[in-house]
């Protein structure tokens, strides 16, 4: 029932692009992404609904492939202050309207 | 706007012990979750409540329990504390119930170490 992530861990350089992915075996209504600095509360980045409505960060862009079950986060021209981990969280299912987070994908950004 | 406050923000307890955390959410927000964060194990859903009644439990066991206030604050009571209980417990606020699209905001956490 919880999303896979991948890769689990990704180290990049400073304007570098990454890609994390999020997949589920279930059908979805939402995914949802969030980053965790280390030591503090995961806070929100975006929402992608069922039907190709999303909410979140002007900066950041993801895609949702309902077919697939799958979500995938773009982090472009990367910065110090995207490290983190961030996390994908599903809806939908036979989640009875829980929101299931993956394990984690651990994002270094060097200089 | 005050965000999510959760108290403790530290507790040492001993096996077998039991122990209460509590969370304040943000201002007009119904619903309150729970999630148990282990290292390498993600955010692990214990449970959410919605306006005073549990809406869905997580895969853990009868010792965590929770309960949520006509103000919306919610508690969580673990009892007879083993050590795999050490752990960040993290509570997250919305303004709806889960599964209705809504973003959550999570509070800084309670790190219990069970000795």
């Amino acid at each position: 029932q919880q999303p896979v992530q991948s890769p689990q861990a990704v180290i990049l350089r400073e304007g570098e692009d990454a890609v994390i992915n999020c997949s589920s075996s279930k059908a979805l209504y939402s995914v949802h992404w969030y980053r965790q600095k280390h030591g503090e509360a995961p806070v929100f980045l975006m929402i992608l609904l069922k039907g190709g409505e999303q909410k979140g960060h002007e900066k950041i862009s993801a895609s949702f492939n309902e077919k697939k079950q799958q979500s995938s986060l773009y982090l472009t021209a990367s910065q110090l202050s995207y490290s983190g981990t961030y996390f994908c969280g599903t809806e939908g299912g036979n989640q009875g309207g829980k929101l299931i987070f993956g394990q984690g994908t651990e994002l270094s950004v060097k200089p | 706007k005050a965000g999510v406050t959760q108290t403790p923000r530290y507790l040492i307890k001993t096996r077998g012990q039991q122990v209460t955390l509590s969370c304040s959410p943000i201002s007009g927000h119904r619903s309150v979750s729970w999630y148990q964060q282990t290292p390498g194990q993600g955010l692990q859903f214990l449970f959410e409540y919605f306006s005073e009644t549990q809406r869905n439990k997580g895969n853990f066991p009868g010792r965590f329990s929770g309960r949520q206030f006509s103000n919306s604050r919610s508690e969580m009571n673990v009892s007879t504390l083993e050590l795999g209980d050490s752990a960040l417990y993290l509570c997250a606020s919305s303004l709806d119930r889960q599964g209705s699209g809504e973003k959550l905001f999570f509070g800084s956490g309670t790190q219990l170490s069970v000795l």
